[in-house]
């Protein structure tokens, strides 16, 4: 049972240049979220699903794309990316976030240059 | 909007030390609370949670209550260890169908023996 699991661990990319960032469950939570950590700034939602077919933006969406086509995934895109998406990003899951609390996966972490 | 406000790090204390962390928040509903620890290079693994008032969330010897009249989930541990040494953070979820979690800034603290 792997909970949450992220890839890639690492990735640096060019200005401009696009990727996914892969997020997969296989604990069956309908909840699942992207945050971006940065330092002194804790961590930041910018993407949710609170299932199949279904997004909302967070606090900080400009610059990234997402869709939940399943259960089980919820990919990260970065269509062009910039210096300030420079962070390490987090995928959280939960089945019911109030009570039961969220499994994080282990983080990629991006560098833009 | 939610927030979370906790004390600025780091925390540097000496192995079997008393541990405080303040956390208060700003909430418009009944939110849960949490801590959250993140180990330098893994993702964040829930500490403990609180979902009402006067509730205690209590695990591996840290603990926390939820204290609604001064808006406060201030963390606590009798005596620290070195491998207690992480960044700790305060969050909450409101009490919504979305269930997103905001976080406070986070808070380092180094154990030295």
């Amino acid at each position: 049972n792997a909970g949450v699991t992220q890839t890639p661990k690492f990735q640096v990319l060019k200005t401009g240049q696009s990727m996914t960032l892969q997020c997969a469950q296989d604990m069956n939570h309908e909840y699942m979220s992207w945050y971006r950590q940065d330092p002194g700034m804790g961590l930041r939602l910018i993407h949710y699903s609170v299932g199949a077919g279904i997004t909302d933006q967070g606090e900080v969406p400009n610059g990234y794309n997402v869709s939940r086509s399943t259960t089980e995934d919820f990919p990260l895109r970065l269509l062009s990316a910039a210096p300030s998406q420079t962070s390490v990003y987090f995928c959280a899951v939960t089945g019911g976030g109030r009570v039961a609390g969220y499994t994080f996966g282990s983080g990629t972490r991006l560098t833009v240059v | 909007g939610d927030s979370v406000t906790q004390m600025e790090g780091p925390v540097t204390l000496s192995e079997e030390a008393f541990l405080t962390i303040n956390c208060t928040y700003t909430a418009t509903g009944y939110p849960s609370l949490f801590w959250y620890v993140q180990y330098p290079g893994e993702g964040l693994q829930l500490l403990l949670k609180a979902t009402k008032a006067d509730d205690k969330g209590s695990n591996k010897g840290f603990e926390a209550t939820y204290r609604k009249e001064t808006t406060s989930f201030h963390l606590e541990k009798g005596s620290v260890q070195v491998s207690d040494s992480a960044v700790y953070f305060c969050a909450l979820s409101e009490d919504s169908g979305y269930s997103t979690l905001t976080f406070g800034k986070g808070t380092m603290l180094l154990v030295s023996p």
